[in-house]
């Protein structure tokens, strides 16, 4: 099974800071990653897939990067509707696996 | 628009049986595959089974479920279905049914999520 390290788990930041979150597969995906938002008391949703591409609807704020084994999810400005936890997934494979999350809070 | 509503979760002793069913509403049923995902209180998300497209022939169970757990689907009632048995405190969970972008539940991630439904194994 591919296991997923994501970090860091949890985070604190200032209304327009830059957040960076990371997630390693611990094989190679092949882009096959998904970035998925869950807000307090609310269903996931989608963010990016594969990888890199905005789902439709999702501020331009939010921005991926990476390939084989190491992913990026950016915020470039935090909003206070950021507030949330977020989750990494392989779909490369099954199981398809999750990162344990990084909860985003606002200072 | 396209919408995924869960039924069937409750309280249920250790040992016991519960099915699940997701109905499904404004897209191709059958074009899409499908996947149950839960979430124990207060933890992260946790995938447990996927289902094909069509007529569900591939099928995958996590190792946590496997041989306990079944997923099938009726593309004749757009209804996705997870027949649960000899389930165990450590089942318990919000159990969302959500769909994939494309046929199969791996190379496609999953776009759509319901609501999800509560199951408590509890004596």
């Amino acid at each position: 099974d591919v296991q997923m390290t994501q970090s860091p788990s949890s985070l604190s930041a200032f209304v327009g800071d830059r957040v960076t979150i990371t997630c390693r597969a611990s094989q190679g995906i092949s882009s096959f990653l998904a970035w998925y938002q869950q807000k307090p008391g609310k269903v996931p949703q989608l963010l990016i897939f594969p990888a890199s591409t905005l789902q439709s609807g999702v501020p331009s704020r939010f921005s991926g990067s990476g390939s084989g084994t190491d992913y990026t999810l950016t915020i470039s400005s935090l909003q206070p509707e950021d507030v949330a936890t977020y989750f990494c997934q392989n779909y490369y494979n099954a199981p398809l696996t999750f990162g344990q999350g990084t909860k985003v809070e606002v200072k | 628009e396209v919408q995924l509503l869960e039924s069937g979760g409750g309280l249920v002793q250790p040992g016991g049986s519960l099915r699940l069913s997701c109905a499904a509403s404004g897209f191709t049923f059958s074009d899409y595959a499908l996947s149950w995902v839960r979430q124990a209180p207060g933890k992260g998300l946790e995938w447990v089974s996927g289902i094909s497209s069509g007529e569900g022939i591939h099928t995958y169970d996590a190792d946590s479920v496997e041989g306990r757990f079944t997923i099938s689907r009726d593309n004749s009632k757009n209804t996705l279905f997870l027949q649960m048995n000899s389930l165990r405190a450590e089942d318990t969970a919000v159990y969302y049914c959500a769909k994939h972008v494309g046929q199969s539940y791996y190379h496609y991630c999953m776009d759509v999520w319901g609501n999800g439904t509560t199951v408590t194994v509890s004596s």
